[in-house]
């Protein structure tokens, strides 16, 4: 079974900290993904990456980055953490066959962050 | 962008079917159907996807209209374990199609 994992399952962070959350998969996926949930807006893309060193944007990239130094693990880093970003994380991660992201996404169990 | 239109909520009796549906009328011909489900405190897991032949899997069947602008998530029948958040999504070949949503949130009555 593939198995995506996530650092922390809970964290609370200060305005302004530097944080990260860390994912790794453990089946080899070349594609991987950063969402956050939030009650009424459902899950919102931030990043993903089809490859090591390479990153597209999401639909809400503003206030986060990622790395992606190696193939199983995937960073999002919140520079500068605000009130605002206060969330659940989810990773997740699929196979790229043929560089396609079509395939079946397998989600992490989520971080559930609180931004103080 | 497109984008995907599921009812906030519906209710299904125990061991009865459950048709779940889902508006994409701006798919694109490249973009695939995926469904996933989430279980409280748990993140999402995959059900089903399909591209245009309707599809069927240990867990769900997909029918997917002639125009790909609807589809349904059809469990054949509802047990408790199926209580959860129904999420249809768009993954297309430019991976800027990952729209989630607020999806279906299914009770399933005893």
């Amino acid at each position: 079974d593939v198995k995506v994992t996530q650092s922390s399952r809970y964290l609370v962070k200060r305005t302004g900290e530097k944080v990260f959350l860390e994912c790794v998969q453990d089946m080899d996926h070349e594609n991987m993904f950063w969402y956050r949930q939030d009650p009424g807006l459902g899950l919102r893309l931030i990043y993903f990456s089809y490859d090591v060193k390479m990153k597209e944007k999401g639909d809400i990239p503003e206030g986060y980055s990622v790395s992606r130094e190696k193939k199983e693990r995937f960073s999002l880093i919140l520079e500068s953490a605000s009130t605002n970003q206060t969330s659940m994380y989810l990773c997740a991660s699929s196979s790229g066959t043929s560089g396609t992201i079509q395939e079946t996404q397998y989600f992490g169990p989520g971080t559930r962050l609180l931004v103080l | 962008d497109a984008k995907t239109t599921q009812p906030n909520s519906m209710e299904s009796n125990e061991e009865e079917p459950v048709h779940l549906p889902c508006n994409h009328s701006t798919i694109s011909g490249t973009d695939y159907i995926h469904w996933y489900r989430q279980l409280p405190s748990q993140g999402p897991e995959y059900v089903i996807h399909g591209l245009t032949s309707n599809v069927n899997n240990r867990m769900a069947s997909l029918a997917i209209a002639e125009d790909r602008k609807s589809s349904t998530l059809i469990l054949h029948r509802a047990t408790l374990r199926d209580a959860a958040v129904y999420y249809c999504i768009l993954i297309g070949d430019t991976g800027n199609q990952f729209y989630f949503g607020t999806g279906t949130s299914l009770t399933v009555i005893p």
